[in-house]
């Protein structure tokens, strides 16, 4: 079983449609994280929850919305999204400061298209 | 502003040629520096850091990147490349901490072809 497991792992839908992505991680960990990643584009940092509560929110507009219920599940709930929106999205996740140096965990990733 | 900048997007290198991918950093503090790769629909994986200590990090595959005070680069090389290491990589650095988790700022990343 893999560290940190993305579903779906592929996702298409319209723009008035609602949908949720969801992340697991197997590993333990305190803190889980949500990045775009868009071609050609630098890796961009959307959302980190640390022990379950949102310390990181990068001005991400207000059609994309976490859920972290608990340290080992994350969501990001999908909605009224534009087409420019279409990416993969990634989750990861570390461990507590306290036993870390730095690395991040990344699952497989959500590819979504947004018609 | 803390950044990473990878100046190539793309390398080409044949097979059993040693190879470089670069990267430049600007951060306040000590550089935590990571190196990641991503193959076709994947996610991001882990393959080395530097922290404190030798200047020369091994790491996964065959793997090694060189920390450069004086010229904030951190550069990711191998001495024999193979096919299968043609993929996307990723340099990062930790740009702070706080709130018990990192913050990484990633490059652009470079795409790595390497030719039989």
């Amino acid at each position: 079983e893999t560290g940190v497991t993305q579903t779906p792992r592929h996702l298409v839908m319209g723009m008035t449609n609602k949908k949720s992505l969801k992340c697991e991680q197997h590993l333990g960990h305190n803190a889980m994280y949500w990045y775009k990643q868009s071609a050609k584009k630098p890796l961009e940092l959307m959302f980190v929850y640390s022990l379950e509560e949102r310390v990181e929110n990068n001005s991400v507009p207000s059609r994309f919305s976490p859920e972290c219920p608990n340290s080992s599940h994350l969501f990001l709930h999908l909605h009224t999204l534009q087409p420019e929106d279409s990416a993969l999205y990634l989750c990861a996740s570390s461990q507590d400061l306290g036993y870390n140096t730095g690395e991040l965990f990344f699952g497989e990733g959500s590819r979504l298209t947004v018609l | 502003a803390q950044s990473v900048a990878q100046p190539e997007d793309q390398v080409n290198v044949a097979e059993g040629n040693p190879l470089t991918v670069k990267c430049t950093y600007s951060v306040s503090g000590n550089p935590y520096l990571f190196w990641y790769v991503q193959y076709p629909n994947r996610g991001l994986q882990f393959l080395l850091k530097y922290i404190t200590g030798d200047n020369l990090v091994k790491g996964s595959y065959g793997f090694e990147a060189e920390f450069n005070k004086s010229q904030t680069s951190f550069h990711l090389k191998k001495p024999s490349a193979l096919v299968s290491d043609s993929a996307l990589y990723f340099c990062a650095v930790r740009a702070g901490v706080s709130g018990g988790y990192n913050k990484l700022i990633f490059g652009a990343g470079t795409r790595l072809a390497v030719h039989p």
